[in-house]
């Protein structure tokens, strides 16, 4: 079955920086266009970051443009986010979620992972 | 940016009842349109896409309809699992937005 886990969250101080990694299982990794979206606590969801099925293709919301960094490795099946100069609102569950569509996104997402906390704290 | 307006922000209601919950775009969307279903403390599921097609494994009493820009999930009679936050998003097209949320009590 379709197994998305997420790694990496800790607290850390604001301006420091925290790599999250999301590890796939159960599906052709290669096919999948990903998705990390966030989660403040007792908020909404916010997508933060699509990359393409062979990351040829990269997406942002616009907090988050300049200081992340989404990539993947088809060989080891993991898609990552690479969080600079983090912030105090940058505190959040993030998930990594898998688009439906295949090869090209169609920004639907079918399967989620657990998330993990970032926290950012002084 | 196409914002996205859910109402109501909460709502409460029995098991058994019917539940209805909007969410409107700020431009026409056509149909590309999902709703996922959060429970506490979970990851997000998606429960309908596409405004009306039931994901695989989600129950018949959930619904989808509309287009444009209204919208509505309709739970058809409230099972106690239900309990959960519901969001419409938009799909096809980025920056992907999400409505801020229905909180189902039951």
């Amino acid at each position: 079955q379709v197994q998305l886990v997420e790694s990496g969250g800790a607290v850390v101080q604001p301006g420091r920086s925290l790599r999250l990694s999301c590890s796939a299982s159960g599906f052709t990794f290669r096919s999948y266009a990903l998705h990390w979206v966030r989660q403040a606590p007792g908020k909404g969801l916010e997508w933060v970051a699509l990359i393409s099925y062979d990351g040829s293709s990269i997406y942002y919301t616009d907090s988050v443009k300049g200081r992340f960094t989404i990539s993947r490795d088809n060989a080891k099946n993991t898609v990552y986010l690479q969080m600079n100069s983090l912030r105090l609102e940058d505190t959040a569950v993030y998930y990594c979620a898998r688009d439906f569509g295949v090869p090209e996104p169609i920004h639907m997402l079918d399967y989620w992972g657990q998330g993990t906390l970032v926290t950012v704290s002084s | 940016d196409i914002q996205m307006t859910q109402s109501p922000s909460s709502v409460s209601a029995f098991v058994g009842d019917r539940v209805t919950i909007t969410c409107r775009a700020s431009q026409s969307i056509g149909i590309y349109l999902n709703w996922y279903q959060q429970r506490p403390g979970k990851a997000p599921k998606l429960l309908i896409f596409v405004a009306s097609r039931l994901q695989s494994g989600v129950p018949s009493r959930f619904s989808g309809s509309g287009s444009g820009t209204d919208f509505t999930l309709t739970i058809s009679s409230l099972q106690p699992e239900d309990f959960a936050t519901y969001y419409c998003q938009r799909s096809y097209s980025i920056p992907i937005t999400f409505g801020q949320g229905t909180r189902l009590e039951i």
